[in-house]
């Protein structure tokens, strides 16, 4: 089966530490994406990869770091950095990054809740 | 300028009843508009798109009715039955905003309860 995998489902953090998640795709999709969700907020894109080997800030990247040095792979780490990490995480991947041309539909795992405790 | 500004936050209708949810915005650069559809712990996923070269388009009992002049959209939802209960999402994409070109833009939500 196609999709975009995300792991875990649950996490924890204590105060301080650094966390990382996890997202798999096996679609063959050039770009990846992660977003944060906040109840009443929507979803806000932390950051994004165009291509492997390249990635961009997004509207609240701070407080988060990411490498893509894999085409399917794309792992968020949220570090101590982060004040309010307690959220809902989701990454999306979609053909390419923008195309006219190309179904541009974005498409999302099943998320990763953290909870810092 | 990129916001996409949506509306109900929430919304109760009856069992075949017309669910209607309603998204504006202001950048004239965007030209693909999606509505996603969300169930509790579940990721979003695609429910219908349109551009705007059109007016309308209909899936089903999903329809998305575009107002290119007044920069409006909407997500209308026929026959509503309790299995779509779910929180929809509005967005919007476009070139020439930064360094956030060609990604999407989210509405804050609206969460859909259909009553049996």
């Amino acid at each position: 089966d196609g999709g975009i995998t995300q792991s875990p489902k649950y996490l924890f953090r204590k105060e301080g530490q650094n966390v990382t998640l996890s997202c798999e795709q096996n679609l063959n999709h050039d770009a990846m994406y992660w977003y944060r969700q906040d109840p009443g907020q929507g979803l806000r894109l932390i950051y994004y990869s165009q291509i492997v080997n390249d990635f961009q800030k997004g509207d609240i990247a701070e407080g988060y770091s990411v490498s893509r040095e894999k085409k399917e792979s794309f792992p968020l780490t949220v570090t101590s950095a982060q004040k309010n990490p307690t959220a809902f995480y989701l990454c999306a991947s979609s053909i390419a990054w923008r195309s006219l041309e190309l179904n541009t539909e974005a498409f999302f795992g099943q998320g990763t809740r953290l909870t810092v405790v | 300028q990129q916001q996409v500004k949506q509306s109900p936050q929430s919304l109760i209708v009856q069992k075949g009843g017309i669910s209607i949810i309603n998204c504006a915005y202001e950048n004239t650069a965007f030209d693909y508009f999606p509505w996603y559809q969300q169930f509790p712990g579940k990721g979003p996923a695609l429910l219908i798109a349109i551009r705007p070269d059109v007016s309308e388009k209909k899936e089903g009992r999903f329809t998305i009715s575009f107002n290119k002049s007044a920069k409006q959209f909407s997500l209308h939802i026929m026959d509503s039955q309790p299995g779509d209960s779910a929180t929809y999402f509005c967005a919007a994409s476009g070139e020439g905003f930064g360094g956030s070109q060609g990604n999407l833009i989210f509405g804050k939500g609206t969460k859909l309860s259909v009553k049996p």
